[in-house]
């Protein structure tokens, strides 16, 4: 149980363009999904948590209008990146919590490289 | 800002061989949880410590929670080369947030 899933996996896109990137709780119902960002040979930074039906939160130091975040329903949580630059190339990986329990689990990553 | 320090960053033993990873902060997490993570997926978590002093054993893998519950240490007994990987600690608060370490490459040659 637990299994939380994200499409695609990889994508590569031009810059300039907007890319969106889902994230899936197969089996249970998320009050709260997490989106973090993971560069080459680091840890994991969050960037935004996002609550089904309501505005995500961003961290600090994350454009809101840039990753634009949608929890539309309790199963799943859409992450766009919008006008796609280089620098944004990363591992983005989503996580998942019910509301009974603390415990996140994550989804396998996507990786976005923009050429 | 709470800060969650992994050390060492980088380690490199041979098959057999025990390993402590030790991870620290000025902070008080509610919970701290360890993950492991290969190259291209996701963390997937080892285990979760709530209690100051806690100790927590997974088959070759023992985790202890600092009594003032700022630090955790999880200790590799006989290094397999199937455990190599990232491994990371999380420091949990009240917001469901989880505050991730900056991580240990772990290489265990055969």
């Amino acid at each position: 149980g637990a299994v939380v899933s994200q499409h695609p996996s990889w994508v590569i896109c031009k810059s300039g363009t907007s890319v969106k990137i889902e994230c899936r709780s197969l089996d249970f119902q998320a009050t709260t999904m997490f989106w973090y960002r993971q560069f080459p040979k680091q840890s994991l930074m969050l960037m935004a948590t996002s609550n089904e039906g309501s505005k995500a939160t961003y961290e600090q130091g994350v454009e809101k209008d840039k990753f634009l975040i949608n929890h539309a329903s309790l199963t799943l949580s859409t992450l766009t990146v919008t006008s796609a630059h280089p620098e944004d190339s990363s591992f983005y990986i989503c996580s998942a919590t019910t509301a009974t329990t603390d415990t996140q689990y994550f989804g396998p990553g996507t990786r976005l490289t923009v050429l | 800002t709470q800060l969650l320090e992994q050390s060492p960053q980088f380690l490199s033993i041979q098959e057999g061989e025990n390993l402590t990873v030790y991870c620290n902060s000025s902070s008080v997490f509610s919970s701290l949880q360890w993950y492991r993570q290969e190259p291209g997926e996701g963390p997937v978590l080892l285990v979760t410590v709530v209690t100051g002093g806690e100790v927590k054993k997974l088959k070759r893998l023992t985790f202890q929670f600092g009594d003032a519950r700022k630090d955790s240490s999880l200790h590799i007994t006989a290094a397999q080369p199937g455990d190599t990987g990232l491994y990371l600690c999380a420091g949990g608060g009240s917001s469901y947030k989880l505050i991730f370490g900056s991580g240990t490459r772990l290489l265990v040659r055969p």
